[in-house]
């Protein structure tokens, strides 16, 4: 099955800096890529997705981007604010495959 | 307007017993899911329904029991429950069948066993 993985599991920044974080995949035939965030008490929330047939998406202040040959993506968050504060998810899912497996998670902490 | 909803929140019940949490979403989505969430925030599917037909059965505990009385509704039934039961468990469903698409979560339910 699919692995995931995660890093850093924590990351603190100053306000108004960037953020990145990186995960790796094992299935070559994953080709779905999704990004989730779960404030504090709350379910998690895509916040964006790519697919593999796009090297890159950008909405706003967050951009992911998808290296297939590598096996690896990233989520970019520029300007961070004190709402960025949470946990952020990556996952993957092959398309022959019902289930998405999710990296470990980052703690991501904005420090004003 | 709450999409995907969860009952109870929060749950404390002792070992041994038998529990069940509610789903419902009004999303008109045809797949639901139930993942357990671990102390160290760690996500797991356990079980994912399409239009009623159980697609994924993760190597859960038999002491675990989804039912979906209808496309709307995805409920899990714990029985005997250990301490190691202990976690947030949330549902989720999807338009799409499988995992191409956006999954809404529900709120969660914490579930403490003692």
């Amino acid at each position: 099955g699919e692995n995931v993985e995660q890093h850093p599991s924590t990351l603190s920044v100053q306000e108004g800096d960037s953020a990145v974080i990186k995960c790796t995949y094992s299935d070559s035939a994953s080709n779905y890529f999704p990004w989730y965030k779960q404030e504090l008490g709350k379910g998690p929330q895509l916040i964006i997705d790519i697919r593999s047939n796009v090297g890159e998406k950008k909405d706003q202040r967050i951009a992911v981007t998808l290296n297939k040959t590598a096996k690896h993506f990233s989520l970019h968050i520029t300007e961070t604010q004190p709402e960025d504060s949470a946990v952020y998810f990556c996952a993957a899912s092959p398309s022959n495959d019902y289930k998405l497996s999710f990296g470990a998670g980052t703690t991501v902490t904005v420090r004003a | 307007d709450t999409a995907v909803s969860q009952t109870p929140k929060y749950l404390v019940t002792q070992m041994g017993n038998d529990k069940s949490i509610k789903c419902e979403q009004n999303l008109g989505h045809d797949t639901m899911y139930w993942y357990k969430q671990d102390s160290k925030k760690f996500l797991k599917i356990m079980f994912s329904y399409n239009n009623k037909e159980l697609i994924i059965n993760e190597t859960v505990p038999n002491r675990f029991s989804p039912k979906s009385p209808d496309k709307a509704h995805l409920n899990l039934h714990i029985n005997s429950l250990e301490l190691g039961d202990s976690a947030v468990y949330f549902c989720a469903s999807s338009q799409v069948t499988g995992a191409l698409g956006e999954q809404y979560f529900g709120p969660g339910t914490r579930l403490t066993v003692t």
